[in-house]
């Protein structure tokens, strides 16, 4: 089962930031925080992981806060494209264990 | 280089007939894994490949679901028989090891939509 709560819903206006929470209380020290999106009718598709340091890449930014019980996705200027559902996962640097939650569901308003 | 291959992309079938689905990973991947995606749920684990070996099949039902990777390339999941609630589409992806370490990232292939009637 899904170690992760997140929200059912947000919404988002074009060229805002988007801030998408995730709660993973009970994350242990060997897990990682990892974010994909799906867009309708595709596959997953991988956005981030971190461990305990925030983290960025071109597409968006990591925040885990300092006990990791809770992490935040940024996408700095959400545009109409990153209209998805996110999910948030924590799984063991195995990668076993990658159970998908419910995600949030961001919808980007123009 | 390739995606996640996945065949068939749909599929109807009535309640209690059998189906199979093909997935060829992203060449070099160790790891395979099977989701099964309801519509309106997030994907659901069926069972996690490393080589040609179960990792994880702890969410497969095992009394109509099977799957195999004989050789550790690609791999088959089968449901036999099929229940109305099998409706789904059925995802397979794959990732790579770094050193012996899980790489981060699993890709996906487009999906395989099941309708059982």
């Amino acid at each position: 089962d899904a170690k992760t709560t997140q929200p059912t819903s947000m919404d988002c206006a074009e060229g805002r930031a988007a801030n998408l929470p995730c709660n993973h209380s009970t994350i242990s020290g060997n897990e990682y925080v990892y974010w994909y999106r799906q867009i309708h009718s595709q596959g997953p598709q991988y956005i981030i992981h971190g461990l305990k340091n925030n983290e960025t890449n071109e597409m968006a930014s990591l925040i885990i806060t300092e006990d990791r019980k809770s992490s935040t996705l940024i996408l700095p200027h959400a545009t109409l494209r990153d209209t998805a559902v996110y999910y948030c996962i924590v799984s063991p640097y195995t990668g076993n264990q990658f159970y998908f939650g419910t995600g949030t569901s961001l919808t980007v308003i123009p | 280089e390739a995606g996640v291959a996945q065949s068939p992309r749909y599929k109807i079938i009535e309640k209690r007939q059998s189906v199979a689905f093909w997935c060829n990973p992203i060449s070099g991947h160790a790891t395979l894994y099977w989701y099964q995606q309801i519509l309106g749920q997030g994907p659901k684990l069926l069972i996690q490949f490393q080589n040609n070996g179960v990792v994880d099949d702890s969410q497969l039902p095992k009394d109509r679901f099977s799957a195999e990777r004989l050789k550790g390339v690609d791999s088959t999941l089968k449901i036999q028989p099929a229940k109305l609630e099998d409706s789904a589409v059925y995802l397979c992806a794959s990732s790579s090891r770094v050193g012996g370490f899980f790489a981060g990232e699993l890709f996906f292939g487009e999906g395989s939509r099941l309708t059982v009637l």
